[in-house]
């Protein structure tokens, strides 16, 4: 197994500029989730899912989109970059989404919006 | 005030000594705890896992959970080179059930020098 993976591994974008973090796991896991990973702040959720079809917002959403068209992939939008959008991205997944589910991260993505 | 304080540190230590990483919170829903432990440009990995209160045993670590006192703490006995990394303490609550809500520390960067 693979595990979690995440595309691509660093990404430079200018500001305005879109773009889609790939993530893919083949766990079979239900649920999926994205986190930002900022100095000082920890791993803060964006978006998770708890199966295909199925999408909610995490605590810091704003200027990001998901879709969760399989249970294999969940996407990260970025609509319009914008220099406050510069972190690393880590994507999770595990079982359910019960508390007591180990989550599987995956080796994140570096983005920089100048 | 965050929901989670953690400590960032940097935290040196020679190698064999006895680590203590801790962990405060305020939100008393929280019934899940969690340390994960992230080296270096990579994602994070779970470490050890406790429900409620007491204490858990795994090999040279030790995490330990005060529900009176709002503290959690994680203990590295006999610390090796290998141990250096980023350890990250992670928190639910049992009403955030199918969610997966976690609520992370920021983060303690953990060095022990040979």
């Amino acid at each position: 197994n693979a595990g979690v993976t995440q595309t691509p591994k660093f990404q430079v974008l200018k500001t305005g500029q879109s773009m889609t973090l790939q993530c893919a796991q083949d766990m079979n896991h239900e649920y999926m989730s994205w986190y930002r990973q900022d100095p000082g702040m920890g791993l803060r959720l964006i978006h998770y899912s708890v199966g295909a079809g199925i999408t909610d917002q995490g605590e810091v959403p704003n200027g990001y989109n998901v879709s969760r068209s399989t249970t294999e992939d969940f996407p990260l939008r970025l609509l319009s970059a914008a220099p406050s959008q510069t972190s690393v991205y880590f994507c999770a997944s595990s079982l359910s989404g019960d508390s007591y589910n180990e989550q599987f991260f995956g080796p994140g993505t570096r983005l920089t919006v100048l | 005030q965050k929901e989670v304080e953690q400590d960032p540190g940097p935290l040196s230590v020679p190698e064999g000594a006895i680590v203590s990483l801790n962990c405060t919170y305020s939100n008393s829903a929280f019934q899940y705890f969690m340390w994960y432990r992230q080296y270096s440009r990579k994602g994070p990995e779970l470490l050890m896992y406790t429900y409620s209160s007491g204490n858990k045993e795994d090999g040279r670590f030790t995490a330990q959970v005060d529900k009176s006192s709002k503290y959690i703490s994680l203990f590295i006995r006999d610390s090796q080179p290998s141990d250096s990394a980023t350890y990250l303490c992670a928190m639910s609550a049992l009403r955030a059930s199918n969610t997966g809500k976690l609520i992370f520390g920021q983060g303690t960067t953990l060095q022990v020098k040979p």
